[in-house]
């Protein structure tokens, strides 16, 4: 099965910080995505990648940062944390045109 | 921008029993429905994917697609315990970028 692996699982920040969240996977999908989840609202996304080098915005870019190094690695970036911030975030990868998105384990992240 | 609806938002069936989930687009320019599966604690699985107009049956589980009405359905017959989910509807529209909008979530209890 395919494999996307979340680092870390579990995160504690303080407002103002900067926060970096990390996926890899190993399925050589060339799509990388970046989703949150918070009741309500269901699973909103915030970047994707199309590759090695490409980040697009999502519906809910703001006040977040991607980077896509390589083909198996793409980050969220939490430049200046913010209280509402504090979700769970998934990482998938895949094409959902041809087939289906693979989904990590989540990071729950806490802004105090 | 386009959005996916679903309903109920919680459901709660006897074991053995029928779920019946539902879901609308706003936007007809869809090209598939996905249904994801999420156990607490873990990421969305892929369940099954409809593009067509009709019924898909997958084991326990049968997809219903209405093109002209923008809604689709998922049917879960003889519920297990362990049926008892999250469960979201997904649409893939391919115009507007290689990603799927999810729905909020249909929370499912299955009750022994």
């Amino acid at each position: 099965e395919a494999a996307v692996t979340q680092s870390p699982r579990n995160k504690v920040a303080v407002t103002g910080g900067k926060v970096t969240l990390s996926c890899n996977q190993t399925n050589n999908h060339n799509n990388m995505y970046w989703y949150r989840q918070d009741t309500g609202h269901g699973l909103r996304l915030i970047h994707y990648s199309y590759g090695a080098g490409s980040t697009e915005k999502g519906d809910i870019p703001d006040g977040y940062k991607a980077s896509r190094p390589s083909q198996e690695n793409f980050s969220l970036i939490l430049e200046l944390a913010t209280p509402s911030q504090t979700s769970v975030y998934f990482c998938a990868s895949g094409d959902p045109g041809q087939n289906t998105l693979y989904f990590g384990a989540g990071t729950r992240l806490s802004v105090l | 921008q386009q959005k996916v609806q679903q309903s109920p938002e919680s459901l709660s069936v006897p074991e053995g029993g029928m779920a019946s989930l539902n879901c609308t687009s706003s936007d007809r320019n869809f090209q598939y429905f996905w249904w994801y599966r999420q156990h607490s604690g873990e990421g969305p699985k892929a369940l099954m994917s409809i593009f067509s107009d009709g019924d898909k049956k997958e084991g326990r589980f049968t997809a219903h697609l209405n093109k002209a009405s923008l809604h689709v359905s998922l049917h879960i017959r003889d519920s297990q315990p362990s049926d008892s989910a999250l469960y979201f509807c997904a649409a893939y529209y391919g115009s507007s970028g290689n990603k799927l909008i999810f729905g909020i979530g249909t929370l499912l209890s299955v009750k022994p």
